[in-house]
């Protein structure tokens, strides 16, 4: 079955710096790719995705960057702000079978 | 965005008591709908899939027998945890989607305790 790394972890950035979050997956097939913020005690919430065919999109202060080359996709966020503490996951879809594989999650803290 | 609704929000029960979680689209209809659950600190975990009218496809490990899931009408599916144990503790996400988009839209979670 399909297969995704996250790295980092945790990430700290000071308040209007970038953060990235990296995931790499192993199903070439695989062909959706979206990101989900989760707040303490909340379902997750997309904030943004990219599918197969596009290798950037970009909404306000949040990019995605895909390589289906080498399998890995990333997360920008730009000008970082307290409410964009969370925690953070990258997610895998194979629309043949429509099953998401998650993350491990990133907790991003963003220091004031 | 479209908008899934969970209740109750939180629970806590016996042990061996049953619990059942409602999960509802309320501005769509969903063809499909997932369980997912999700321990402390970690990622979210797909328990079934359920498509309306028929029966919920486990993941391996998953007891169906203990989680009973029922997608009865295209805007409602309940999950049953059966005879509940201290180990079944977790937080239990639905999501939802409808025939012919990709995008999956969570609900709010549903605080599983067992004492």
């Amino acid at each position: 079955g399909e297969n995704v790394e996250q790295h980092p972890s945790t990430l700290s950035v000071q308040e209007g710096d970038s953060a990235v979050i990296k995931c790499t997956y192993s199903d070439s097939a695989s062909n959706y790719f979206p990101w989900y913020k989760q707040e303490l005690g909340k379902g997750p919430q997309l904030i943004i995705d990219i599918r197969s065919n596009v290798g950037e999109k970009k909404d306000q202060r949040i990019a995605v960057t895909l390589n289906k080359t080498a399998k890995h996709f990333s997360l920008h966020i730009t000008e970082t702000q307290p409410e964009d503490s969370a925690v953070y996951f990258c997610a895998v879809i194979n629309f043949g079978n429509e099953k998401l594989t998650f993350g491990t999650g990133t907790r991003l803290t963003i220091i004031p | 965005g479209a908008v899934v609704s969970q209740h109750p929000s939180w629970v806590i029960c016996k042990s061996g008591t049953s619990v059942k979680i409602e999960c509802r689209s309320l501005d769509f209809q969903a063809t499909t709908m997932f369980w997912y659950r999700q321990f402390p600190k970690q990622s979210l975990m797909l328990m079934a899939t359920s498509n309306e009218g028929s029966k919920a496809t486990y993941e391996q490990g998953v007891e169906k027998d203990k989680f009973l899931i029922n997608h009865a009408s295209l805007t409602l599916s309940t999950l049953t945890v059966t005879s509940a144990h201290p180990e079944d503790s977790s937080f239990y996400i639905c999501s939802a989607r409808d025939s012919g988009d990709h995008e999956q839209f969570f609900g709010p979670g549903t605080r599983l305790t067992v004492l």
